[in-house]
């Protein structure tokens, strides 16, 4: 299994532009999540999913859209890259409300 | 959200047990305590978690008191390997129970020496 894997690994974005961080798992999880990490800090939950076609906000989901397609998919999309926006997103999965399990990551930055 | 509070730094020879203290007194009843680790600014890696009773596996072994209001991680033989950030986290239920959350805070950076 490769687990929860995430592209690309790192992107520059403009500001403005727009930009869709990819993530998918092949353990047949039915949550996953997208969290985002700033430098020094922990991590913090932007959007979850309790299966297909069901999404939810986390703590910190403005500026970002989501959805959940298949079980293996959970995209994250950011519509007008803004410079708070940079950061480090990490997607997870775990089956139901069971044991998390991450993604390598995306390093954003937007200039 | 209970909240976990962490030294903000520690080290550790090589070979010898690292053990990393939590502290967790607002824990509720059915919440659990997970221990993740980041090397550098890989994604986070689960370790172990638990609920009242001590949890061992192969990577460590978890003491949690008899209050649950604090815990103790414990690496038995740390490497060089094992040097990151280690989060000591308290899994929340949301969305009335149908989901759950993981607030990390800052860790503690645990740094293995020769």
């Amino acid at each position: 299994n490769a687990g929860v894997t995430q592209t690309p690994k790192f992107r520059i974005l403009k500001i403005g532009q727009s930009m869709t961080l990819q993530c998918t798992q092949d353990m047949n999880h039915n949550y996953m999540y997208w969290y985002r990490q700033d430098p020094g800090m922990g991590l913090k939950l932007i959007y979850y999913s309790v299966g297909a076609g069901i999404t939810d906000k986390g703590e910190v989901p403005n500026g970002y859209n989501v959805s959940r397609s298949t079980t293996e998919d959970f995209p994250l999309r950011l519509e007008l890259a803004a410079p708070s926006q940079t950061s480090v997103y990490f997607c997870a999965s775990s089956y139901s409300m069971e044991t998390q399990y991450f993604g390598p990551g995306t390093r954003l930055l937007v200039l | 959200d209970a909240k976990t509070t962490q030294p903000t730094s520690m080290d550790c020879a090589e070979g010898r047990a690292a053990n990393l203290p939590c502290n967790h007194s607002t824990i509720s009843g059915n919440e659990y305590v997970y221990w993740y680790r980041q090397i550098h600014s890989q994604g986070p890696q689960y370790i172990i978690h638990g609920l009242k009773n001590n949890e061992t596996n192969e990577m460590a072994s978890l003491i949690i008191t008899e209050d649950r209001k604090s815990s103790t991680l414990i690496l038995p033989h740390a490497t060089l390997r094992d040097t990151a950030v280690y989060y000591c986290i308290v899994r929340v239920a949301i969305n009335t129970g149908t989901a759950s959350k993981l607030t990390f805070g800052t860790g503690t950076r645990l740094q293995v020496t020769l």
